[in-house]
């Protein structure tokens, strides 16, 4: 069964640009979030998508948004960059349900200069 | 929202001996709780997790301890090896938010 994966694994950005980010779940799966991971602020909720639906967002600005196709794939994406967007984008699946285990995938490494 | 406290922020411990870490929630309806392992460089893979209907959980070497009504949970580690060696993050859910809320990570150091 093929695990949580992400593209690309790492991407250079210049300030100003925008980048989209994806996300293939493990097959079944139909619940998708977005963390960041930065050194100083650990493991920040972004968003979660389920059946195409966003059912929570984090606190994060305008600038960073998503979407969830109907084969349960996702997107992010981030526009107007920013050096402090700078980190590692993880992306996690599950079945969906409450409580429900969330499987990783290696995340995409943003650098933004 | 839910606001998870863990800590220490890095521990360093002995091979063989046992390492705790412990974290605080701030949100009573939060039910689940994760306990994530990340080595360097790689995903965060869950290792074990605690419901709250239950206090207590074992996996071979690793346990993970709830308290509702103090509303902190620990985890526990015996016989450390090597292998431990990694940055632990502790996360709780609350059912109705679709989300993990993750504490900000104990980096484990395991001495040889």
């Amino acid at each position: 069964k093929a695990g949580v994966t992400q593209t690309p694994r790492y991407l250079i950005k210049t300030r100003g640009q925008q980048v989209t980010l994806s996300c293939s779940p493990i097959s079944g799966h139909r619940s998708v979030s977005w963390y960041q991971q930065t050194p100083g602020q650990g493991l920040q909720f972004l968003f979660e998508y389920f059946s195409e639906t966003q059912r929570n967002k984090g606190n994060f600005p305008g600038r960073f948004s998503g979407r969830q196709f109907s084969n349960s794939r996702s997107e992010m994406n981030v526009s107007t960059l920013e050096l402090g967007d700078s980190a590692l984008y993880l992306c996690a699946s599950s079945f969906g349900g409450p409580n429900t285990e969330a499987f990783f995938g290696q995340g995409t490494r943003l650098t933004v200069v | 929202g839910e606001n998870v406290e863990q800590h220490p922020s890095t521990l360093s411990v002995q091979e063989g001996d046992s390492a705790v870490i412990k974290c605080t929630y701030s949100d009573s309806a939060s039910n689940y709780f994760p306990w994530y392992k990340q080595e360097l460089g790689k995903r965060p893979q869950l290792i074990i997790d605690i419901r709250s209907n239950v206090g207590e959980k074992k996996d071979q070497r690793i346990a993970v301890t709830l308290n509702k009504t103090a509303k902190h949970f620990s985890l526990h580690i015996t016989e450390t090896q090597p292998e431990d060696s990694a940055v632990y993050f502790c996360a709780a859910s609350n059912p109705n938010d679709y989300k993990l809320s993750f504490g900000a990570g104990t980096t484990v150091t395991v001495r040889a």
